[in-house]
């Protein structure tokens, strides 16, 4: 069956060290998102990709990267972890480009914890 | 002011009655209304997605849709303790590259 996965699924990590944060899907969407959950805030969109080659930032991409060097593959760098970065992320993919109307399809989650 | 409104809750409603739950948005060009459930420790998924105006109606779920207003809600008839998690509304906007925006979630409670 399809789906979207994320690795890991926990992590721990200090202050000032590069993390990246793993989504694969095998449904060749096209669309591609990062969100972060955090307590009051809900979902918050990190960055996003219509397609290979095209990524976009989001309400708070700052300290954050992505690159999409293939359909399945979306991943997500911390270029200095914070501790304010300390959160549940959330990997999610829709099928067509640029259409309003698709539903995200989410991973499992990855919670990581910035010390 | 945020662009998707939530009451965060939690709502308490009893088993077989009928839960509500609010949603106001800010860009009036917004075009695709969407209700995700969370249940705690997993990841959203999608109940119900609502376009145009009016209600919209899948088992004991409804989708209501006032564009004029800026409102969305779900109604849940017959409440199972099975409801009860966090329900997100989201909400792509009209400008901006189809961006969909999430609201905070409402938490809803079924007692048995």
């Amino acid at each position: 069956d399809a789906e979207i996965t994320q690795s890991p699924r926990h992590k721990i990590t200090e202050t000032g060290r590069q993390v990246t944060l793993a989504c694969h899907q095998t449904w060749n969407h096209n669309n591609m998102f990062w969100y972060r959950q955090d307590l009051g805030h809900g979902l918050r969109l990190i960055h996003y990709s219509y397609g290979v080659q095209d990524t976009n930032k989001g309400e708070v991409s700052d300290g954050y990267s992505v690159s999409r060097s293939n359909t399945e593959d979306l991943p997500l760098t911390l270029e200095s972890a914070a501790s304010s970065q300390t959160s549940v992320y959330f990997c999610a993919s829709s099928e067509s480009q640029g259409v309003s109307t698709d539903t995200q399809y989410f991973g499992p989650g990855t919670r990581l914890t910035v010390l | 002011q945020k662009e998707v409104e939530q009451n965060s809750g939690p709502l308490s409603v009893p088993e077989g009655a009928i839960a509500s739950l609010n949603c106001t948005y800010s860009d009036r060009v917004s075009q695709s209304f969407f209700w995700y459930r969370q249940y705690s420790g997993k990841s959203p998924e999608l109940i119900m997605s609502i376009y145009s105006n009016g209600d919209k109606e899948d088992g004991r779920f409804t989708a209501q849709l006032n564009k004029a207003s800026q409102y969305v809600s779900l109604l849940i008839r017959d409440s199972q303790p099975s409801d009860s998690a966090t329900y997100l509304c989201a909400v792509t906007l009209g400008t901006g590259g189809f961006k969909t925006i999430f609201g905070a979630g409402t938490r809803l409670f079924v007692k048995a």
